[in-house]
């Protein structure tokens, strides 16, 4: 396994269209985390997963917002009716999570958005 | 609330030279986490650090060291004898057990040859 992977690495959108990410995290993790990170800025948590439930989501994450992680495995982020707000890199990071003795997170090289 | 301060936000050293980066955190949390992860012009987040409240202990790891003091709620990272290589975005953070990752907003670290 070669670490967390995300999909698409740049997506450049009009205003008002919805855009979709991917993550594949490490194959052995259990827990999921979506992090948005601005320029400048240090990434700032959205949402996280364990297994395929989410078990906390940001004030971040407005309703326009929504995470899945259907069966535990790969996790999608969906942002409809973008605004140039949205615009950041969106990062995704794995855990082993509960039962796991590390807590570090690994993160994958995001999905740099671009609201135009 | 959890919080991370990086006072520094730019630093410049000329290679060689040892360089400090300060990181102080607040917590009302008995157990946390304090990590340090850099971010190179490429944009990933690479992982360096992982230290728990319980330990203390001062860590090297080749150039880098770290230094915890939990009376002055303080995480400070060292680099020696700098290189251009190094030149990248280092945050500090914290969190829970094994809960989301609170980062300070980074210090831009320049090496210059």
């Amino acid at each position: 396994d070669t670490g967390v992977s995300q999909d698409p690495r740049h997506k450049i959108t009009k205003r008002g269209q919805n855009v979709t990410f991917r993550c594949d995290p490490i194959s052995e993790h259990n827990r999921l985390y979506w992090y948005r990170q601005t320029l400048g800025q240090g990434p700032e948590f959205l949402t996280y997963f364990q297994n395929e439930a989410q078990l906390e989501k940001s004030r971040l994450l407005s309703d326009r917002f929504s995470a899945e992680r259907p069966k535990g495995s790969f996790s999608t982020l969906e942002i409809q009716r973008t605004e140039q707000g949205d615009s950041a890199m969106y990062l995704c990071a794995s855990s082993l999570g509960e039962g796991g003795t590390a807590y570090e997170q690994y993160f994958g090289p995001g999905t740099r958005l671009t609201v135009t | 609330a959890q919080k991370v301060t990086q006072a520094q936000t730019e630093i410049s050293v000329v290679e060689k030279e040892d360089v400090t980066l300060d990181c102080v955190y607040e917590t009302r949390d008995t157990t946390y986490y304090l990590f340090w992860y850099k971010q190179p012009p490429s944009g990933e987040l690479v992982f360096l650090i992982r230290r728990n409240s319980f330990d203390e202990q001062n860590e090297i790891s080749g150039r880098y060291s770290w230094n915890f003091q939990k009376s002055t709620s303080s995480f400070n990272f060292t680099i020696t004898a700098s290189q251009v290589v190094d030149s990248a975005v280092y945050f500090c953070a914290l969190s829970r057990r094994d809960d989301k990752i609170i980062f300070g907003k980074g210090t831009r670290l320049h090496i210059l040859p």
